[in-house]
């Protein structure tokens, strides 16, 4: 009963902003969406993450949509090295105790020279 | 000036071996982290542990055991390896809190193969 539904793949010119979606339909009150990324035989790395309110840091924005029902995660400059699997995910517990976090399949966006 | 660090990068070892994988984090964390990425790339939580507590995946045999000497520190046991447990195994950390919980860092990862 997976939490988040992303595509499978992406395509994405270098230079150009990369928009990656991802529908969290069931998400509660409290729950926080993160997104995080691995680059191929690296450990995955944080990107940014947000409840309610649109985030901006310097790797990425992150638009959460009014009903908090979708997102979009935006690499406003994209370079060959933002090449990756991008996993959104949605906090599993009420906060506070240490959770893992539960990885999908997450989307595999190539930045294309 | 590596956050999150393991050793070793690589293990190669045979069936019926007992072997441990070290992790160290200066990021001044309290809660660290064991996961496990498999063939089919998928990335699963083993163990977290904070001083206060083990939260361990219910999947994980009882032949991984983690051990923590200090806060900045938590080391994976594995015990009578199987070709099974051929995978690659991250260590990540986190500070505690209600969001920070899930705002992780993972360290390079060790791949291991069980021949």
């Amino acid at each position: 009963d997976a939490k988040t539904t992303q595509p499978t793949s992406m395509d994405c010119a270098e230079g150009r902003a990369a928009n990656l979606p991802c529908n969290h339909s069931t998400i509660s009150g409290n729950e926080y969406v993160y997104w995080y990324r691995q680059i191929h035989s690296q450990g995955p790395q944080y990107i940014i993450h947000g409840l309610k309110n649109n985030e901006t840091n310097e790797m990425a924005s992150l638009i959460i949509t009014e009903d908090r029902k979708s997102s979009t995660l935006i690499l406003p400059h994209a370079t060959l090295r933002d090449t990756a699997v991008y996993y959104c995910i949605v906090n599993q517990g009420s906060g506070g105790g240490a959770d893992g976090l539960t990885f999908g399949k997450g989307t595999h966006l190539i930045i294309q020279p | 000036d590596t956050a999150v660090s393991q050793t070793p990068k690589y293990l190669v070892t045979q069936m019926g071996n007992d072997k441990s994988i070290k992790c160290e984090q200066n990021l001044g964390h309290d809660t660290m982290y064991w996961y496990k990425q498999d063939s089919k790339k998928f990335l699963k939580i083993m163990f977290s542990y904070n001083n206060k507590e083990l939260i361990i995946n219910e999947t994980v045999p009882n032949r991984f055991s983690p051990k923590s000497p200090d806060k900045a520190h938590l080391n994976l046991h594995i015990n009578s390896l199987e070709l099974g447990d051929s995978a690659v195994y991250f260590c990540a950390s986190s500070q505690a809190g209600l969001a920070r919980t899930y705002e992780q860092y993972f360290g390079p990862g060790t791949r291991l193969t069980v021949t």
